[in-house]
């Protein structure tokens, strides 16, 4: 059983361009978090999605960001117009839906914004 | 969610038991404890979690004391690998969110 998939591992953006993040929980997994790490800071909540539907969301910044889970694919954390202040590590995490506490973490998405 | 404190910083000798505390004294009665790790540069890690009882998996040992304001992380022979910080987190069993703190580094010398 494959775990948390994250891609690009590494990601460099301009300033002013979009930024994708994708992440493929692990199989049987119909829960999605996403966490940002800043250099130097500890892991802050984001979003957390099910399939289709955005459960929580009250720790994603007001513009500019965005996530979707939907029913076919990936979930994709994006980035519009990124700033400087956007880079950071980007985690993924999934858990089962009957144990929710137990969540799987991917490798992370490194975004540099130069 | 119940905020907890933890030691910055810990150094354990190879192949010694490393104890790593948690403080939660605003714990509630129906939240657990739970413990991630964080390997540098990797995804956080879940290692164990519980309500009140001990409890003990392949992975480590997780000691609650009887009032629930405390509890105890145990790695029984710890390794170099097992450098990482490790992070003690309290919630209800079925929040979805994660809220990390700080963290305990603990470091495992030769």
């Amino acid at each position: 059983n494959a775990g948390v998939m994250q891609n690009p591992r590494h990601l460099v953006r301009r300033r002013g361009q979009e930024a994708r993040l994708r992440c493929s929980p692990m199989k049987g997994h119909s829960h999605v978090y996403w966490y940002r790490q800043l250099p130097e800071e500890g892991l802050k909540f984001m979003v957390y999605l099910q399939k289709e539907n955005i459960i929580d969301e009250s720790g994603m910044p007001k513009e500019r960001f965005s996530a979707e889970f939907p029913k076919e694919g990936p979930s994709i954390l994006r980035i519009q117009q990124v700033v400087r202040g956007d880079s950071a590590a980007y985690f993924c995490a999934s858990s089962p839906p009957s144990r929710a506490y137990e969540q799987y973490f991917g490798p992370g998405t490194r975004l540099t914004v130069t | 969610d119940a905020k907890t404190t933890q030691p910055t910083s810990m150094d354990c000798a190879e192949g010694r038991a490393a104890n790593l505390p948690c403080n939660h004294s605003t714990i509630s009665g129906n939240e657990y404890v739970y413990w991630y790790r964080q390997i540098h540069s990797q995804g956080p890690q879940y290692i164990i979690h519980g309500l009140k009882n001990n409890e003990t998996n392949e992975m480590a040992s997780l000691i609650i004391t009887e009032d629930r304001k405390s509890s105890t992380l145990i790695l029984p022979h710890a390794t170099l690998r097992d450098t990482a910080v490790y992070y003690c987190i309290v919630r209800v069993a079925n929040g979805n969110k994660l809220v990390f703190g700080a963290g305990t580094i603990l470091r495992v010398k030769s």
